[in-house]
C-alpha cells in the first residue's frame, strides 16, 4: 500500500510570493507518477501537474513546478507568484507511471493554502 | 473543453434507501473511477472500471456498492441500503488511459447526505 505524507495542514502565503507544499510518499512500484490536485472551496478536484518517476527534469506547468527528489521520495509543489485564486486545498497523489492503463491515485491528507492580499 | 459531469449535485436520502449517482465521463476516455470524500477528510479511492468491468476496488467498496455502464455514455454508482456513514462527496473521474500520463479528470462531485 502507498503511504503519502503532507506535513503542512495549513499555510498562509502573501499574494505574489512563492509557496512550497511538501509531499513525501512511500511506494514499492518501480515506475510511478506523482500528481498534484487543487480543491477550491467549491469542491471540485483540479489536476495541476504530473511528474513521472523516470523523468529527468522537474515538471513545470505555468506557475506550478515540482521539486522532485526521487531518492528521498519527495515531490514538493512550488506555486510561484501566488494569486488570491490559489487559496484552496492541495493534494499530492502518487499513481502508476506514464502510459499506464488505468491509474488509481492515493491521495494525501492535503495542505490548505490561504493567500493573503 | 470536455469535462466530466455528475448528477445530482446534492442528494438527501433516508437511511436504508438506495441511491444512484450518475456520471458522464469524457467521451474518449477508457478508464472510469469513483472516489469519495467524507467531510474534512482525504479523498478515497472506491473503484476503477475498464472495458465494462471492475479493474480494481478498495475495501470500502463492499457488496453495498455497485457500478455500471448501462449505455455508451453513463457511468453509475449504486449504493444499496445507505448508512449514515455513507454521507460524503462522491467524485466520478475518467482518464484517457494509454496516451497520456494518466491524469484523472474529476467531475464536480455529488454530495450525498444520509439522514
Amino acid at each position: 500500500a502507498q503511504k503519502i505524507t503532507q506535513t503542512q495542514p495549513g499555510m498562509f502565503v502573501q499574494e505574489k510570493e512563492a509557496v512550497t507544499l511538501d509531499c513525501t510518499y512511500d511506494t514499492s512500484d518501480p515506475s510511478y507518477g506523482l500528481f498534484w490536485y487543487k480543491q477550491p472551496s467549491s469542491g471540485e478536484m483540479i489536476f495541476l501537474i504530473y511528474q513521472g518517476s523516470y523523468d529527468q527534469q522537474n515538471a513545470t506547468e505555468g506557475r506550478y513546478s515540482l521539486n522532485f527528489q526521487k531518492a528521498r521520495k519527495s515531490a514538493n509543489l512550488v506555486i510561484s507568484a501566488s494569486q488570491l485564486g490559489d487559496s484552496a486545498m492541495y493534494f499530492c497523489a502518487p499513481g502508476r507511471g506514464i502510459k499506464a492503463a488505468g491509474n488509481k491515485l492515493t491521495f494525501g491528507g492535503g495542505t490548505r493554502v490561504l493567500v493573503k492580499p | 473543453e470536455p469535462e466530466v459531469t455528475q448528477t445530482p449535485s446534492h442528494q438527501v436520502t433516508q437511511m436504508g434507501q438506495e441511491v444512484i449517482l450518475r456520471c458522464v465521463p469524457i467521451s474518449n476516455h477508457l478508464y472510469f473511477y469513483w472516489y469519495r470524500q467524507i467531510l474534512g477528510q482525504k479523498v478515497e479511492f472506491l473503484v476503477s472500471f475498464y472495458n465494462n468491468e471492475i479493474s480494481e476496488k478498495s475495501e470500502i467498496f463492499d457488496d453495498q456498492f455497485s457500478v455500471e455502464r448501462p449505455d455508451g455514455s453513463n457511468f453509475t454508482l449504486k449504493i444499496r441500503s445507505t448508512k449514515l456513514e455513507d454521507s460524503a462527496m462522491y467524485f466520478c473521474a475518467s482518464s484517457e488511459g494509454f496516451k497520456t500520463a494518466g491524469e484523472l479528470f474529476f467531475g464536480e462531485g455529488s454530495r450525498l447526505t444520509v439522514l
